[in-house]
């Protein structure tokens, strides 16, 4: 299909581990956002791409948390140093930005337990 | 600051009855509006979306959403609900003039559709 994809779709880890989550963004989307969803609370907005700026990371809830997206599509979100409160369901979106509004498409997501 | 509320935890509601899903934003400037559908352990469906224009938007599975400015509330709603509706449902936010900036999410509200 021609959906955002993720991978892998379930990781468990035991603390203290590096994992690294993969995703796939609709192919032309210039933007890549990544949130989190937690067990009870809503989607919680980590990092932010767009073409070739910056991008923003204001959502990062800790130095533990990094992302990249290489050639301007694929990107991976590392967290590094896994602690429990890291369990958590990490989802990936993807949108094209055209006078100025923009509809996110997201997908199916990564379910991170940490043990 | 940009924020979400929606009031309901839970609505349950009888097949073949009326539905609405609460959500009321608060933003700076003029508002972006969406409406997610998740499925258990799936990602999220976008369904609809306001901008401007017509305060009554149309969109997939036959839900439609109302938006009222003076009351700053984007209702989901539906004429007549289906068991297969069941599912968690997110209100979304984002300020226009942040063109292709994170939303802003409600803690979600869970759909009930007894046969």
């Amino acid at each position: 299909g021609a959906g955002v994809s993720q991978s892998p779709s379930n990781k468990v880890t035991e603390k203290g581990k590096d994992v690294e989550l993969r995703c796939d963004p609709i192919s032309g989307h210039t933007a890549l956002y990544w949130y989190r969803q937690s067990l009870g609370q809503g989607l919680e907005f980590l990092i932010y791409f767009q073409g070739n700026s910056a991008p923003d990371k204001s959502g990062l809830p800790s130095d533990r948390f990094s992302a990249e997206r290489t050639g301007g599509s694929v990107s991976t979100l590392t967290i590094q140093r896994t602690q429990q409160e890291d369990s958590a369901v990490y989802l990936c979106a993807s949108s094209f930005l055209t006078r100025g509004t923009d509809t996110q498409y997201f997908g199916p997501g990564t379910r991170l337990t940490v043990l | 600051a940009q924020s979400v509320a929606q009031p309901e935890d839970q609505v349950n509601v009888a097949e073949g009855n009326p539905l609405t899903v609460k959500c009321t934003y608060s933003v700076s400037g003029n508002p972006y509006l969406f409406w997610y559908v998740q499925y258990p352990n799936r990602g999220l469906q976008f369904l609809l979306k306001y901008i401007t224009g017509d305060n009554l938007v149309k969109g997939s599975y036959g839900f439609e959403a109302e938006f009222n400015k003076s009351q700053t509330s984007f209702h989901l709603k539906k004429p007549s609900a289906l068991v297969s509706d069941s599912a968690l449902y997110f209100c979304a936010v984002r300020d226009i003039s942040q063109a292709g900036t994170a939303l802003i999410f409600g803690k979600g509200t869970t759909l009930s559709v007894s046969s």
